[in-house]
């Protein structure tokens, strides 16, 4: 299957601060990106959905501003937490995937990013 | 909305037994239905999916499913288990008709699997 990356695999920070968090798809183009927040023992919680060149589609409860995403190219998409509180720690995962004629095809997974905010 | 329930939290199985994860899924049309698997430091890979047709559906590494809309659950399946399958299985329900679109998971069944 295709291949997703993201970086860092964790991150520690201070609050107050902002981290960016990278989801690469390394061998094929991204038209679509979702970013999803695990919390532990817990399922993934959608956050948002990316589309390269436009602004990102973010579910209902989830703060934009906190939350800024940028898909500027077929291979990349970032999320930037701004502003990191203790609350904002969490394992964020995002996949990625391609859609032709309205259909969505797999989303292929990255490894997730480890936030600790202290 | 669309909610999918694991009601498992941790299931443990012996090494060459077989294997049955439940998926209970609320849903209002014809829903489509994933298992993923999550293993350490590795991103969720997708071992089935149904969207219609045949209600058993085969995947890989040798799981299977099966739709039944009467009891609204998908449930998976495997003959016999290998230590290698100890992981985090997920259940996933697609809010939409369109394919992979807005996925909802359950909570997870993590396996571990005894000698």
């Amino acid at each position: 299957g295709a291949v997703v990356s993201q970086h860092p695999s964790w991150v520690i920070c201070k609050s107050g601060t902002s981290v960016k968090i990278e989801c690469r798809s390394l061998d094929f183009q991204a038209t679509t990106m979702f970013w999803y927040r695990q919390f532990p023992k817990q399922s993934l919680m959608l956050m948002a959905t990316s589309n390269e060149g436009s602004k990102a589609t973010y579910e209902q409860g989830v703060e934009k501003d906190k939350f800024l995403i940028n898909h500027a190219s077929l291979t990349l998409s970032t999320l930037t937490v701004t502003s990191a509180h203790p609350e904002d720690s969490s394992f964020y995962i995002c996949s990625a995937t391609w859609v032709a004629g309205g259909y969505y095809n797999e989303q292929f997974f990255g490894p997730g990013t480890r936030l600790t905010v202290l | 909305a669309q909610s999918v329930t694991q009601p498992d939290i941790h299931i443990t199985v012996s090494e060459g037994a077989s294997l049955e994860l439940r998926c209970n899924y609320s849903y209002g049309a014809t829903p489509y239905l994933f298992w993923y698997v999550q293993s350490p430091g590795q991103g969720l890979q997708l071992l089935l999916k149904y969207f219609s047709g045949d209600t058993l559906v085969q995947g890989i590494k040798g799981f299977e499913a099966e739709f039944k809309r009467s009891q609204s659950s998908f449930n998976l399946r495997k003959p016999s288990v290998h230590w290698s399958d100890a992981a985090e299985y997920f259940c996933a329900v697609g809010r939409t008709n369109t394919g992979f679109q807005k996925l909802v998971f359950g909570t997870g069944t993590r396996l571990l699997v005894s000698p």
